[in-house]
């Protein structure tokens, strides 16, 4: 166990429609971070949010946001749902990430079926 | 698109053997980083090399970093068949304000009983 929580654990919805996913981070780490994990784009990076602001950004479509709110918990929406958009979202988080870089600890994973 | 390139994509060996994965990269980095992970699940960090050192243990774990090559390797010794799983290298170019990992493609190690 991590100690990083992520919910849902599966999600199934339709084209068009939004989702969030939530994440909570260790407790103690001030950066929270977004994965999209697809077969055919394998492991990809999406946002980095350190005590509350956006930090980093990789290839996260306009289409989705993520914010970091005062207790350290995070939330990645989706909007405008695509079936290409099916994929397990991770969230990490990590004590540092600004100077000096340290490991990731990953959540489960969020399933996101779109039908 | 992906920074690390993880040769070789599958490695199937028999318990005992040693494991080795390795891992390319195209910039300059600041660390970088070795995850397991088992199927569907999430990831588990391993161990973590700076790009000012050129290898590291940890448990059954090796790990060396050659930046004037941009290659890495991870090396499994005495392997169990609880180490079957995806491994995957990331790299860390921080930048000036924040930090991401760039993951290879990753390699699937299945070490039979």
């Amino acid at each position: 166990d991590s100690g990083v929580t992520q919910t849902p654990k599966h999600l199934i919805t339709a084209t068009g429609q939004r989702v969030t996913l939530r994440c909570s981070p260790r407790s103690g780490d001030l950066s929270v971070y977004w994965y999209q994990q697809s077969l055919d784009q394998g492991l990809q990076f999406l946002i980095q949010y350190y005590n509350g602001e956006e930090r980093a950004k990789g290839n996260i479509l306009e289409r989705f946001s993520a914010q970091q709110f005062p207790d350290l918990h995070s939330e990645l929406n989706l909007s405008s749902l695509e079936l290409g958009d099916s994929a397990l979202y991770f969230c990490a988080s990590s004590r540092g990430g600004l100077a000096v870089s340290y490991e990731q600890y990953f959540g489960p994973g969020t399933r996101l079926t779109v039908t | 698109s992906q920074q690390g390139e993880e040769d070789p994509q599958a490695l199937s060996i028999q318990e005992g053997e040693n494991a080795t994965m390795n891992c390319s990269y195209k910039t300059s980095i600041n660390n970088l980083q070795w995850y397991r992970q088992n199927s569907g699940r999430g990831l588990v960090h391993l161990i973590l090399i700076r790009s000012n050192e050129r290898e590291k243990h940890s448990g059954r774990l090796r790990v060396t970093l050659d930046t004037s090559k941009k290659s890495s390797s991870l090396l499994i010794t005495a392997s169990r068949a609880a180490d079957t799983a995806s491994y995957f290298c990331a790299t860390d170019a921080w930048e000036t304000s924040g930090s991401r990992l760039t993951f290879g493609e990753g390699t699937q190690l299945t070490v039979n009983p």
